[in-house]
C-alpha cells in the first residue's frame, strides 16, 4: 500500500488564522482526496485535487475556506482559512493504490 | 448520491462473544466496498474489501464480510471477539469510477469487554 506522510500531526490555532497542511505521497498518484473527521464523526469528504487541474470541492465546502494546491503528482497541501472552533477536526489525505483507498495519519487540529 | 449507513452505533460485548456489524449502501451502480478500523488514537486502517467475485470476504484479525447484492448489504463479522476489537469501525463505498471519493457510514463505536 502507498506510505503518505502528513504534517503537522497535530496543531493548536487561534481562531481567524491559517493552516496549511502538507501530504507527501511515496509514489505518483493521480488523484489525491482530502477528507475532514470531525470529533465523534465519520470521515466526509472535502475535495480531490488532481495535478495541473483546480480541485473538485464537496457540497459544503468551498475553496475560498479550503484552497488546495497540488503542484505534482506526490504532493499536496489543503489551507483551512479564517478558523473557528467549528474547523477543530481530524484531516486526512488519502490516495489509491490498487483501487484500495490508503489513508494518512492525519491532522489534528484545534481551534481555541 | 451514494449513502452508507450503518446501524449499530454503539455496541457492547464480552470477549469471545460473536460480532455482527450492519452496513446498507445506496447505489444502483457498481460499487467496491470497504471496513475501515479505527483503534484509538491510531489512523485509519482497511479491514478487508470487496471488488466482484466470491461474495464472502476475508479480512484481517479474523474478520469477513458479506456481500447481498439484492439486499445492498455488507455486513461485516467475526465469529469471537477479542478485547483488542474495541474500535470504531466505518463502512465504505465507491462507486465503480472510483473519481469520486469514499463515501461513509457513520461509524460504529465497538467496545469489548473482558
Amino acid at each position: 500500500s502507498a506510505v503518505i506522510s502528513q504534517k503537522p500531526s497535530r496543531d493548536i490555532c487561534q481562531r481567524g488564522t491559517s493552516l496549511t497542511i502538507q501530504c507527501q505521497v511515496d509514489s505518483q498518484v493521480t488523484m489525491m482526496f482530502w477528507y475532514r473527521q470531525q470529533p465523534g464523526q465519520s470521515l466526509t469528504l472535502i475535495a480531490t485535487a488532481n495535478q495541473g487541474s483546480e480541485a473538485t470541492y464537496e457540497s459544503g465546502f468551498v475553496i475560498d475556506k479550503f484552497p488546495i494546491s497540488r503542484p505534482n503528482l506526490t504532493f499536496s497541501t489543503l489551507t483551512v482559512s479564517n478558523m473557528s472552533p467549528e474547523d477543530s477536526s481530524i484531516y486526512l489525505c488519502s490516495v489509491e493504490r490498487d483501487s484500495t483507498p490508503t489513508f494518512g495519519s492525519g491532522t489534528r487540529l484545534t481551534v481555541v | 448520491a451514494q449513502s452508507v449507513s450503518q446501524h449499530n452505533h454503539h455496541v457492547i460485548l464480552s470477549e469471545a462473544a460473536s460480532l455482527e456489524l450492519g452496513c446498507n449502501y445506496s447505489y444502483g451502480g457498481t460499487v467496491n466496498l470497504f471496513w475501515y478500523v479505527q483503534y484509538p488514537g491510531q489512523h485509519l486502517q482497511l479491514l478487508l474489501k470487496y471488488f466482484s467475485g466470491d461474495p464472502l470476504v476475508k479480512g484481517i484479525k479474523g474478520f469477513e464480510a458479506e456481500f447481498i447484492k439484492s439486499k445492498f448489504s455488507f455486513n461485516l463479522r467475526k465469529p469471537s471477539v477479542q478485547w483488542s476489537d474495541t474500535a470504531e469501525y466505518f463502512c465504505a463505498v465507491i462507486s465503480g469510477g472510483g473519481a469520486d471519493g469514499l463515501t461513509f457510514g457513520k461509524g460504529t463505536h465497538l467496545i469489548i469487554q473482558p
